[in-house]
C-alpha cells in the first residue's frame, strides 16, 4: 500500500531563511499531491496542489516541487516568518477519490 | 476561500451516550464530503466519504453501525458516535468539496473535540 513520508516530525529554523520540508512515497505517483498547513486544534487549510505531470508549482512565498523519479516533493518558504510556525501537512489523491495524508512537519520560525 | 463549519467545537460525554456532530458548508453547495479522525501528534485518517443523497463509503476498519453518517442536503452531513468509548476521543474533522472530482479542493472545518469519560 502507498505510505507517504514526511522526512521530520519538527524543523526549527531562523527568521528570514528558507525552510524546506520534504515528502516521500512509496510505490506509485499520485495524480495530485497537495499541501496544507495545520495550526493547533484546528483542521488543514489547503495552500498548494502539484499534479504529477508539473514539475513547480508557485504561490507568493511559497514553492513546491514533484519529481516522481525521486517520488518525492519538497515545499519551500522563502523568508520565513514566525506566523509561518505550524504543522505542514502533504497529502496525496491518486486514481480514488479520497485523500491519504502524511503524518506532518512542525516547523518552528524562531526570531 | 469557501467555509465549512463543524458544531460542535468540543463535547465532553459519559461512556455509552451518543454524540453527534454537524459539518455545513456556509457558502458553496457541498457535493462530497469527508470525515477524518485524528489522535495526538498522527495525521489526519479518513473515516468515511459521503456524497449527497446517498450511502457513506467507510474505509476499512471503521464500524460503519459505530460511526453513522447523513449527508442528508447539499450543505449538512452529521456524523453521530453511538455508543461512544474513552477510545473513541479524538479530533474529528470534516471537509467538503463541490462536485466528485479528485483534483477538487477540499475545504476543512475547524474540527471538534471529541472526550470520552
Amino acid at each position: 500500500s502507498q505510505k507517504i513520508e514526511q522526512n521530520s516530525e519538527a524543523l526549527n529554523i531562523q527568521e528570514g531563511k528558507t525552510a524546506t520540508l520534504t515528502c516521500n512515497y512509496t510505490n506509485y505517483s499520485p495524480a495530485y499531491l497537495q499541501w496544507y498547513r495545520q495550526d493547533p486544534g484546528r483542521g488543514p487549510v489547503f495552500l498548494l496542489l502539484i499534479r504529477e505531470n508539473e514539475k513547480e508549482k508557485r504561490k507568493e512565498r511559497l514553492k513546491v516541487t514533484f519529481d516522481t523519479t525521486l517520488k518525492q516533493s519538497l515545499f519551500h518558504i522563502t523568508a520565513s516568518q514566525p506566523a509561518d510556525s505550524a504543522t505542514y501537512l502533504c497529502a496525496f489523491s491518486g486514481g480514488y477519490q479520497k485523500v491519504t495524508f502524511g503524518t506532518g512537519t512542525k516547523l518552528q520560525v524562531i526570531p | 476561500g469557501a467555509v465549512v463549519s463543524q458544531h460542535p467545537s468540543w463535547v465532553i460525554c459519559k461512556s455509552g451516550t451518543s454524540v453527534k456532530i454537524e459539518c455545513r458548508s456556509l457558502d458553496f453547495q457541498a457535493t462530497t464530503m469527508f470525515w477524518y479522525r485524528q489522535f495526538p501528534k498522527q495525521s489526519l485518517m479518513l473515516m468515511a466519504t459521503s456524497n449527497e443523497g446517498s450511502k457513506a463509503t467507510y474505509e476499512q476498519g471503521v464500524e460503519k453501525d459505530k460511526f453513522l453518517i447523513n449527508h442528508a442536503s447539499l450543505t449538512l452531513s452529521t456524523l453521530t458516535v453511538t455508543s461512544a468509548h474513552p477510545e473513541d476521543s479524538s479530533f474529528y474533522i470534516c471537509s467538503a468539496q463541490e462536485g466528485q472530482e479528485q483534483n477538487n479542493e477540499q475545504f476543512f472545518g475547524p474540527g471538534t473535540r471529541l472526550t470520552v469519560l
